[in-house]
């Protein structure tokens, strides 16, 4: 079955420093998506980054790039240049194969503390 | 372009009771989903809407439905209100119904539903 595990609750970074936040993935589909998605207290998801399992470079939109490792089913967020408003609740996601749905699987996320 | 919206923001309900959440897609969004989020889960997939008729479901019990009406806007009604339905409803919506990996859903701020 597909599962997103994200291991660290909780992060702290200074401003301007960079963070890594961790994502590993379980699929037995040889196609499949992988999102990350930002939540601050707002309530609203807001979609970050997407890496396809075939592509062959690690996504990049901006100051987020995503670190995909597919060997080791990981597919981790690296903020650069962290910000006072980066910090809110982090979810990675995944969408398994194509169907007649745009489920998507979520992790329990990683909440971001960003210190000045 | 107006985003997804969602009402009431916040809801108490006692036991027992039924409660119906409202959800406005994305202009030019065919495709609603319905999301619930616990406290300190990630979202979990209710079922998703397309063309006035369910296309997929999660592992929710039929006391969970849904409608969507012509113009693409969407209800979660939920019956029989229990202590473990406290949460955060969010909807999304999309173009396409289809799996297509990359595609990208856009969330609304949620409704906090409270079961006392």
């Amino acid at each position: 079955a597909q599962k997103i595990t994200q291991t660290q609750p909780g992060m702290f970074v200074q401003e301007k420093e960079a963070v890594t936040l961790d994502c590993t993935y379980d699929t037995s589909d040889q196609s499949y998506g992988l999102f990350w998605y930002k939540q601050p207290s707002s309530g609203e998801m807001i979609f970050l980054i997407y890496q396809g399992s075939y592509d062959e470079q690690n996504a990049t939109e901006g100051r987020y790039s995503l670190n995909f490792q597919k060997a080791r089913k990981s597919a981790n967020l690296v903020i650069s240049a962290s910000q006072l408003g980066d910090s809110a609740m982090y979810f990675c996601a995944m969408r398994e194969g194509v169907g007649a749905t745009n489920k998507l699987i979520f992790g329990t996320g990683t909440l971001l503390a960003v210190q000045p | 372009e107006t985003g997804v919206t969602q009402s009431p923001t916040h809801l108490i309900k006692t036991r027992g009771q039924q409660v119906t959440l409202r959800c406005s897609s994305q202009s030019g969004h065919n495709t609603v989903s319905w999301y619930q989020q616990a406290l300190g889960q990630g979202p979990q997939f209710i079922f998703q809407y397309y063309r006035e008729e369910e296309n997929g479901r999660g592992n929710f019990p039929p006391r969970f439905s849904g409608l969507q009406f012509p113009n693409y806007s969407s209800e979660l009604n939920v019956n029989a209100l229990e202590l473990d339905d406290s949460a955060l409803y969010l909807c999304a919506s999309s173009l396409n119904p289809e799996s297509r990996i990359n595609e990208k859903l856009f969330f609304g701020s949620g409704t906090q539903l409270s079961v006392l």
